[in-house]
C-alpha cells in the first residue's frame, strides 16, 4: 500500500500479557517514529528509528516498553506485563529521512483490562 | 523541554468562515508541522513550515521561527474541516521527533 499501515487496528488484553503491536512503514522512508495517544496525555513521543538503529529512545516510558526494526522496514512494539495506564491508542509514523514531513498510519488501540 | 502551546483550545465556526489558529513554542526548532486529526482518528499532515508561508487551497501557514510562533489560516471552511488540529515541532538536534501541542478542536457548522 501507499501509506503506513499498523496491526492490529484494535487489542483487547488483559492485564500482566504481552502484546505486540505492528507497523510498516511508506516504502523507502528510512525513519520511523512511534507515538501514543490519550486521554490525559495527548500525543507523546516513545522512539525514533533511522534504518534499523534507534537513536532516540527517550519518550520510553518504562523498561516493560521495547521497539525493533528490522530491514529498515517494518517495526514492532512490544509492551510486556501490560499495566491499564498502557491504554492508549500507539500511533507510527515515517519520514523520508529524519527532518521531512511525518506521515502517520491509523494507530492501533489498546485497551488493558 | 521544549513548550508548544496551542490556541484557541475550542472553535465553533459557521460554514463558510475563516479562522486562524495559533501556535507558539518555546525554542528554536528544525522544523514544525501542522497535522488535522479527523474524527476517525487518522493524522493528515497539512504543512511542513520550519519557516515563511505556504498555501494548499483554503488552507495557509505562515512560520516565524525567529519569533517562535505558527499561524494556521482555514477560509471558508467546510463541515469536513471539524477535527482537531495539531501543531507538532521537532526540537534542535538530529531526531527529528515532534513535540506536540494539545490542539485545537474544530467545529463548523453547517
Amino acid at each position: 500500500g501507499a501509506g503506513v499501515s499498523q496491526s492490529p487496528s484494535n487489542k483487547v488484553t488483559e492485564k500482566g500479557k504481552d502484546v505486540e503491536l505492528r507497523c510498516d512503514p511508506i516504502s523507502g522512508h528510512t525513519a520511523l517514529y512511534w507515538y501514543r495517544q490519550s486521554l490525559g496525555q495527548g500525543l507523546e513521543f516513545l522512539i525514533y528509528f533511522q534504518g534499523n538503529s534507534a537513536p532516540d529512545k527517550s519518550g520510553l516510558p518504562s523498561d516493560r516498553f521495547s521497539a525493533e526494526r528490522t530491514g529498515g522496514s517494518v517495526s514492532t512494539l512490544t509492551i510486556q506485563r501490560t499495566q491499564q495506564e498502557d491504554s492508549a491508542v500507539y500511533l507510527c509514523a515515517s519520514s523520508l529521512n529524519w527532518d521531512y514531513e511525518q506521515f502517520f498510519g491509523p494507530g492501533t488501540r489498546l485497551t488493558v483490562l | 523541554g521544549i513548550q508548544v502551546e496551542q490556541s484557541p483550545p475550542d472553535l465553533i465556526l459557521q460554514e463558510g468562515a475563516n479562522s486562524t489558529l495559533r501556535c507558539n513554542f518555546s525554542d528554536s526548532v528544525n522544523n514544525l508541522q501542522w497535522f488535522h486529526q479527523n474524527p476517525w482518528g487518522q493524522l493528515i499532515n497539512l504543512f511542513y513550515i520550519p519557516s515563511g508561508t505556504k498555501q494548499n487551497g483554503r488552507l495557509s501557514a505562515t512560520t516565524v521561527a525567529t519569533e517562535r510562533y505558527s499561524l494556521l489560516y482555514i477560509s471558508s471552511s467546510q463541515t469536513t474541516d471539524s477535527g482537531v488540529y495539531f501543531c507538532a515541532v521537532a526540537p534542535s538536534g538530529n531526531t527529528g521527533k515532534l513535540i506536540f501541542g494539545q490542539g485545537t478542536t474544530l467545529q463548523v457548522k453547517p
